[in-house]
């Protein structure tokens, strides 16, 4: 049974630049979360997608966005990429928006590094 | 004000003791769902246990048990029979809202369990 399968990696950009992680969720979830871990601290709710749309959003600039395909796999692109986007970029998949011990399992995350 | 606190930011214990990581939270909503992850230094968030707001008794997963007191909003992590493989980082989360809502996960600051021999 397949977890929840990120990439890249690591990934090295430039400032100005435009990014693309990609997430494939745990076999048999429909719900994608992103989330932001800077070094030392918790991770921060991006957005999530359910049935290809972006259902709730955080505290994150129009430059995070998202996309979930029909296959429930999720990309999340940032452009105009700051050095304060430099993080852990982690990616949670869970079953449905049913709230009763509804889990969000993670991957291992992208680490992107912004120079 | 902070959702999830954490005030542990490292914690030492010996192994095959117990330890307990401390966690309180701060909502209005009635309805929630409290969280311990584990992070190893790989990176990826492993979910350890689960507390629902009306669950009448505290849960427990093998050798992990969460001491929830609604009262006081503390949700704190045991983790009894400490082994080496437990060292790591342990977030503390919280989802409010109740059934068919966006479910997005609030976390605490961590804290760092160093396991020692």
């Amino acid at each position: 049974d397949a977890g929840v399968t990120q990439s890249p990696t690591h990934l090295i950009k430039t400032r100005g630049q435009q990014v693309t992680l990609r997430c494939s969720p745990k076999s048999g979830h429909d719900t994608v979360s992103w989330y932001q871990q800077a070094l030392g601290q918790g991770p921060q709710f991006i957005f999530q997608y359910y049935e290809e749309e972006e259902r709730q959003r955080g505290n994150f600039p129009d430059r995070f966005s998202g996309h979930q395909f029909p296959n429930y796999s999720s990309e999340l692109n940032v452009n105009a990429l700051w050095l304060g986007d430099s993080a852990l970029y982690l990616c949670a998949s869970s079953l449905g928006l049913a709230w009763a011990k509804n889990i969000q399992y993670f991957g291992a995350g992208t680490r992107l590094s912004v120079l | 004000a902070q959702k999830i606190t954490q005030t542990q930011p490292g914690m030492f214990v010996q192994e095959k003791e117990a330890v307990t990581l401390d966690c309180t939270y701060d909502t209005s909503d009635p309805s929630y769902g409290l969280f311990w992850y584990k992070q190893p230094s790989s990176g990826e968030m492993i979910f350890l246990i689960y507390q629902g707001s009306y669950d009448q008794q505290n849960a427990t997963e093998g050798r992990y048990s969460l001491n929830f007191q609604k009262a006081r909003k503390s949700a704190n992590l045991v983790i009894s029979a400490s082994q080496l493989g437990d060292s790591a980082m342990y977030f503390c989360a919280m989802r409010e809202g109740g059934t068919g809502t966006a479910s997005k996960l609030t976390f605490g600051t961590g804290t760092r369990l160093q396991v020692t021999l």
